[in-house]
């Protein structure tokens, strides 16, 4: 079964600031998806990236980026410029490829402080 | 342009007591699934069902039953409430292909 580790319980940065969430993953597959959640105090889950695991370009939405080096099954979100309204839980995902289930394994989560 | 629709947002049981969280998504999804969240921790996977009439266990699945007769419903069944099932519970739905869930808004519920 497959497993996903954030191994960073808790992180904080400087408003404005880049910080960087790490997430590591173990599968057998070769071919599956990753994601990024963000969870604000609303409770709300809340998409913020994705990357599919065929592409080696790394994934961008905005502000936040992810750095995947599939080899080494690690799948880290950086968020540039951080902002008061990006303090949250993260969570990161993973998912397998061939149509199905399509069952997320998620990360415990990683809790991000900015500070003002 | 409802998504997932869960209800009730919070609920209160006693120990042995058994409710319903309702959960009904309007894209038309296929997949759709029910997660809980323990106190500072990732999401676990009750049951999940990738279309009307089939359902199966996820990975905490006891003293949990759900049932997918239409594709917009996927009710989650708690028979005999224990401590142990106090949590967050989430309720999603996916279509087919790369893409993540759309959540509902979560069910916080307490077991006294």
């Amino acid at each position: 079964a497959q497993t996903v580790t954030q191994s960073q319980p808790e992180m904080s940065v400087q408003e404005a600031e880049t910080v960087t969430l790490s997430c590591t993953y173990d599968t057998s597959e070769s071919d599956y998806y990753l994601f990024w959640y963000k969870q604000p105090p609303s409770r709300q889950m809340i998409l913020v990236i994705r990357q599919e695991a065929y592409k080696q370009q790394n994934a961008t939405e905005n502000r936040f980026s992810v750095n995947f080096q599939k080899a080494a099954k690690s799948f880290s979100l950086k968020i540039s410029d951080s902002q008061l309204g990006d303090a949250a839980m993260y969570f990161c995902a993973y998912r397998s490829a061939p149509e199905g289930a399509q069952k997320l394994v998620f990360g415990q989560g990683t809790r991000l402080t900015i500070n003002p | 342009n409802a998504g997932v629709t869960q209800t009730p947002k919070f609920r209160i049981l006693k120990i042995g007591q058994s409710m319903t969280l309702q959960c009904t998504q309007d894209m038309n999804h296929n997949y759709m699934y029910w997660y809980r969240q323990d106190p500072g921790m990732g999401l676990k996977l009750i049951y999940y069902s990738v279309g009307a009439g089939i359902t199966d266990k996820g990975e905490v699945p006891n003293g949990y039953n759900v049932s997918r007769s239409t594709t917009e419903d996927f009710p989650l069944r708690l028979e005999l409430a224990a401590p142990s099932q106090t949590s967050v519970y989430f309720c999603a739905s996916s279509g087919q292909g790369p893409y993540g869930y759309t959540f509902g808004s979560g069910t916080r519920l307490t077991v006294v």
